[in-house]
């Protein structure tokens, strides 16, 4: 099942400028991780925020958490051409299995 | 960084035959793995946990008998997609997660397609 919903599903915009997707999701959480996939290939690891945390930055990166509405944003900051690729949030809630369910992600193109 | 394997990246199958996918950690051992399917344009579906040693746990939905997941070693876990037709043609993907460390972070294969004719 999937947990949650990205917005937007796609967007377009021109290198240099940030990038802002939104993630939701409908259950509570032990953490909640973004990830990176190029056409046709595996999944990238990108950052991780735990329940307990607000706002994460790595890089270029900066995540944020609202546990009360139940919803994440990740933000890529002077985008590059080369951050062209589908961007996923996946939640882990709190049984033992660790299993991540996968919000239905946004298809970012930079424009060079 | 941990690396996680898949082999085959890509087979395509007449429809009525079997096929393996291996999905390996190279440098790690892992504890447990999952299965994921995506179909073109859409998210990642988990269809099973795996577990060394023990039987899959499969999502609701998800066919064991269909999906024959086996997790012999620490480091190898397959997929076998039984009479395989058309619309189990997906893009196939493994995660590992390691046991002693990084408690959240799984890592994935780089898929295996699977087309089946």
């Amino acid at each position: 099942s999937q947990q949650g919903e990205e917005d937007p599903q796609a967007l377009s915009i021109q290198e240099g400028e940030n990038a802002t997707m939104n993630c939701s999701y409908k259950t509570s959480i032990n953490n909640l991780q973004w990830y990176r996939q190029n056409s046709g290939r595996g999944l990238v690891h990108l950052i991780l925020i735990r329940s307990n945390e607000r706002e994460k930055h790595s890089g270029r990166l900066r995540v944020t958490l609202d546990t009360s509405k139940k919803s994440s944003s990740l933000l890529i900051t002077a985008s590059r051409a080369a951050d062209t690729a589908s961007y996923f949030c996946a939640t882990a809630s709190g049984d033992s299995s660790y299993k991540l369910i996968f919000g239905s992600g946004t298809r970012l193109l930079v424009r060079p | 960084g941990a690396v996680v394997s898949q082999h085959p990246s890509r087979v395509i199958c007449k429809s009525g035959t079997s096929v393996k996918i291996e999905c390996r950690s190279l440098d790690f051992q892992a504890t447990t793995m999952f299965w994921y399917r995506q179909f073109p344009k859409q998210s990642l579906m988990l269809m099973a946990t795996s577990n060394e040693g023990s039987k899959a746990t499969y999502e609701q939905g998800v066919e064991k008998d269909k999906f024959l997941i086996n997790h012999a070693s620490l480091t190898l876990s397959t997929l076998t997609v039984t009479s395989a037709h058309p619309e189990d043609s997906s893009f196939y993907i493994c995660s590992a997660r390691e046991g002693t460390s990084g408690l959240y972070t799984q890592y994935f294969g780089p898929g295996t397609r699977l087309t089946v004719l």
